[in-house]
């Protein structure tokens, strides 16, 4: 079990740009999460997938921002026409049930 | 929207003393699992501790331990025997619905040798 990766680390683009990220979850978790978290604030929950099916989205995934899960393996995020305020730590967790969800190293997004 | 009250943002401890820190939280569901997080400054989140609603005993796990009041919607964490790596962000994190968690913002926690 190597935990839950997330790729990129850090990204830093210019506003107006798209940016992808990955995160391939804990083998065999169904569940997986993305949560978004800013300077002194704990993560903001984003969507949820339950397989390769996306059952939640909070408001705060503006129509910018797409989700995917293919295969019910890894997801992508997604965020088109970036802004400044984009700019935070997205995080990815993983569960296999409803319970502790299993985070990973998240990637920084910096937009200038 | 699901409230998670985190108070005393910043606490500093002596090394191989005790701390505790407070959660206060509204759910309207009945059997739940509630959870602390702790964040190091390398940023990773790291489950520290899970306790079952449905359980009247507290969750024990090594140094950490918590006292979860049902009833009051309380969920508090102790880290006894303090140790420098204990220096962190601590993140209590109720349910919020079935697919999601709620954080609170955050106790910092300073262990000072």
């Amino acid at each position: 079990d190597t935990g839950v990766s997330q790729n990129p680390r850090h990204k830093i683009t210019k506003r107006g740009q798209n940016v992808t990220f990955r995160c391939d979850p804990i083998s065999e978790h169904n569940r997986l999460y993305w949560y978004r978290q800013t300077l002194g604030q704990g993560p903001e929950f984003l969507t949820y997938f339950q397989n390769e099916a996306q059952l939640e989205k909070s408001r705060l995934l503006s129509d910018r921002f797409s989700a995917e899960r293919p295969k019910g393996s890894f997801s992508t995020l997604e965020i088109q026409r970036t802004e400044q305020g984009d700019s935070a730590m997205y995080l990815c967790a993983s569960s296999q049930t409803y319970t502790e969800q299993y985070f990973g190293p998240g990637t920084r997004l910096t937009v200038t | 929207a699901q409230t998670v009250t985190q108070s005393q943002p910043e606490m500093s401890v002596q090394e191989a003393e005790t701390v505790t820190l407070s959660c206060t939280y509204d759910t309207s569901e009945n059997n739940y699992y509630l959870f602390w997080y702790k964040q190091p400054p390398s940023r990773q989140m790291i489950l520290v501790i899970r306790q079952e609603a449905y359980k009247q005993q507290n969750a024990t796990e090594n140094r950490f331990s918590v006292n979860f009041q049902k009833a009051a919607k309380s969920f508090s964490l102790k880290i006894s025997d303090s140790q420098l790596g204990d220096t962190a962000m601590y993140f209590c994190a109720p349910p919020y619905g079935n697919n999601r968690l709620a954080f609170g913002k955050g106790n910092q926690v300073v262990v000072i040798p």
